[in-house]
Formats: structure tokens, sequence, C-alpha cells
């Protein structure tokens, strides 16, 4: 059973617009919710996160909205660029020293 | 070399062929990961080794068998492989265990 569920499985949005990428999970047991970020050829590379005491986390152009009562976060990248083009993965973790769970990513294209 | 470090980079082997995949972490981390990356599924834990003792292995089949000879190093041997066994394989490594992970580049492996 997929302990996280992401949507869209692609995104395309033109340069300056807002992209947002969600995730839903069933288990209340998580408490911890990093972005990554993978780029063709590259590792996934954690991008922000997020602890459920906090509804919102901004860094940047990066933000993760975070709806604990609706089991659901997503990421928005404001003002998005030609570089952001990447693969983006959700995840979860029940905690520290516990296993993550990732979705199944978010391929972005944003054309210029 | 910085951060993690995975060689070879592609490879593609024969179902009856033995190859391993090294991997290499350069940031004094005490715990490594095998991660398997598929298309459109998420990224799947294989092995995880804390402090060089293996401490999980999530019902992973006996062809893929991991060594970790000290706290740098992480090595999976590979032995009559599938098709399905076709993916990028992911090293990472963290400070603590399920801590922030570090991915390497990957291993893109096929198998025919």
């Amino acid at each position: 059973q997929q302990q996280v569920k992401q949507s869209p499985q692609s995104l395309i949005v033109q340069k300056g617009g807002i992209s947002i990428i969600n995730c839903a999970y069933e288990n209340t047991a998580f408490d911890y919710f990093p972005w990554y970020q993978q780029f063709p050829g590259k590792g996934p590379a954690l991008l922000i996160a997020i602890r459920p005491d906090v509804s919102e986390k901004k860094e940047g152009r990066f933000t993760i909205s975070f709806n604990k009562s609706a089991k659901q976060f997503s990421l928005h990248i404001m003002d998005s660029q030609p570089g952001d083009s990447a693969t983006y993965f959700c995840a979860a973790s029940p905690g520290t020293g516990n296993q993550f769970y990732f979705g199944t990513g978010t391929s972005l294209t944003v054309i210029p | 070399e910085t951060g993690v470090t995975q060689t070879p980079r592609h490879l593609v082997m024969g179902m009856t062929n033995k190859k391993s995949l090294k991997c290499e972490q350069h940031l004094g981390h005490n715990a490594m990961y095998w991660y398997k990356q598929s298309a459109k599924k998420p990224l799947e834990l294989m092995f995880v080794y804390s402090l060089e003792e293996r401490v999980e292995n999530n019902s992973v089949p006996s062809r893929f068998s991991p060594e970790c000879p000290n706290s740098s190093h992480l090595f999976l041997h590979l032995h009559t492989l599938q098709p399905e066994d076709s993916a990028l394989y992911l090293c990472a490594s963290s400070q603590g265990l399920f801590q922030e992970q570090y991915f390497g580049p990957g291993t893109r492996l096929t198998v025919t």
C-alpha cells in the first residue's frame, strides 16, 4: 500500500507562474514531511521540510503548506523558473530514526 | 571527491552475470542506504546500515547482497538478476539513522 500519494505526475508551468504539487497520507504517526528535488543524472536533494506543528514554511520561492486535519501537504514554487525544471518528491516519516516513505514524484517543466 | 559518489554510473548486465555497485561517502556519516528508483514508483528502500551494521532489509530478493566494509563504503552485489530489476539504484548517507539523507547520483542498471 502506498503510504504517500503524490499528484500530479507531471506539470508544465509558464515562467513566472506558480507550480503546485500535492501529497496526501493516511498514517497519523507521520511527523516529518520533506520535499526532495532531483535533476536528471543526479540524486534527490533535500529542498525543504516541515513538521506538523506549523501550517506553512517558506524558504525563498519555495513554500510548504500543511493541513494536518486533511492529512495533506503541498509544495508551492512561486515565480517558477526554467532552472526549477526537475522531478520533485514528497516524503513522510514517523519521526526521528524512522524510515522515509516517498511519493511517486512529479516531473515539473517550466517553459520560458 | 565530495558528497556521495557511485560507480559505475551505467551498467548493462545479462541475467547470468555477477556485478557489484559501489558507493562512497565523503561526509563522515555513520549510516548508509540503498534505494531502488523505478519510473512512476516511490523510492524503494532496500538496505540500511548504521555504524556498519545492517539494520533493515526490506524483503529484498537474495539476488541482491549488500556489504558495508566500513562507514564510508557500501556495495551492492548483484547476481542472476531479472529484467524487472532494471532501475536506478541510489545510495544515500546520513549522520544518524534516517536523519537528513544525502544521495549519490545513482547507477542506471539495465538487465538484458
